[in-house]
């Protein structure tokens, strides 16, 4: 069975701190993504993997950064914890296909982390 | 501006009846299209995908259509069951790596 798995399910922080979000993921797909998921606004990319060590911004990079150093796993920083990033992360991966990295089919998504920041 | 609508109230259907949930999208041209569900407190899990050059596509008491011409995609749940309550999310998948997620429609199913 084909599992993503986030580090934490809650997190509460404080405003300023370093925050480290973890997604494993054992299907070993090239693909790796990290959205934030807020009501009324739907999952919005903050950045996403094709390969290790490889990153790409999508649409709200602002304030975050990602790591992957292993295929399995990528990471999500944020460098100082702010209130606006209060917000549920969901990891995601998928198989890498088609001529480019950029084709791709359906997203296994993690069980998410609802993260805090006081 | 580039949009992806879903009907953000909530759909109220009886046991048994078809429930037909929208998405619209204007300003894309998507390859694919997605339907996940998602539960309350859980990640997206993934239904079906449909191609541009597909009209319809089935999946056991699931059909998804695809308009391009519309720029609409509909979901069917066929003889609903109140397990098949959760929130529905449409995504697009453009000529590039990005899939773009609409809002969701939230589907409650009554005994």
């Amino acid at each position: 069975d084909v599992k993503v798995t986030q580090s934490s399910r809650y997190l509460v922080k404080r405003t300023g701190e370093k925050v480290f979000l973890e997604c494993v993921q054992d299907m070993d797909h090239e693909n790796m993504f990290w959205y934030r998921q807020d009501p009324g606004l739907g999952l919005r990319l903050i950045y996403f993997s094709y390969d290790v060590k490889m990153k790409e911004k999508g649409d709200i990079p602002e304030g975050y950064s990602v790591s992957r150093e292993k295929k399995e796993r990528f990471s999500l920083i944020l460098e100082s914890a702010s209130t606006n990033q209060t917000s549920m992360y969901l990891c995601a991966s998928s198989i890498l296909q088609g001529a480019t990295a950029y084709y791709y089919t359906e997203a296994f998504f993690g069980q998410g982390t609802r993260l805090t920041v006081v | 501006s580039q949009k992806i609508e879903q009907n953000s109230e909530a759909l109220n259907i009886q046991e048994g009846k078809t429930a037909t949930l929208t998405c619209n999208y204007t300003n894309y041209s998507p390859a694919y299209l997605q339907w996940y569900r998602q539960d309350p407190g859980r990640g997206p899990v993934f239904l079906l995908l449909i191609r541009e050059n597909e009209k319809e596509k089935r999946k056991e008491r699931l059909k998804v259509t695809f308009d391009t011409t519309l720029k609409q995609s509909l979901f069917h749940i066929t003889a609903s069951q109140p397990a098949d309550s959760a929130t529905y999310l449409c995504a697009l998948i453009t000529g590039g790596f990005k899939t773009i997620f609409g809002a969701g429609t939230r589907l409650f199913v009554k005994a």
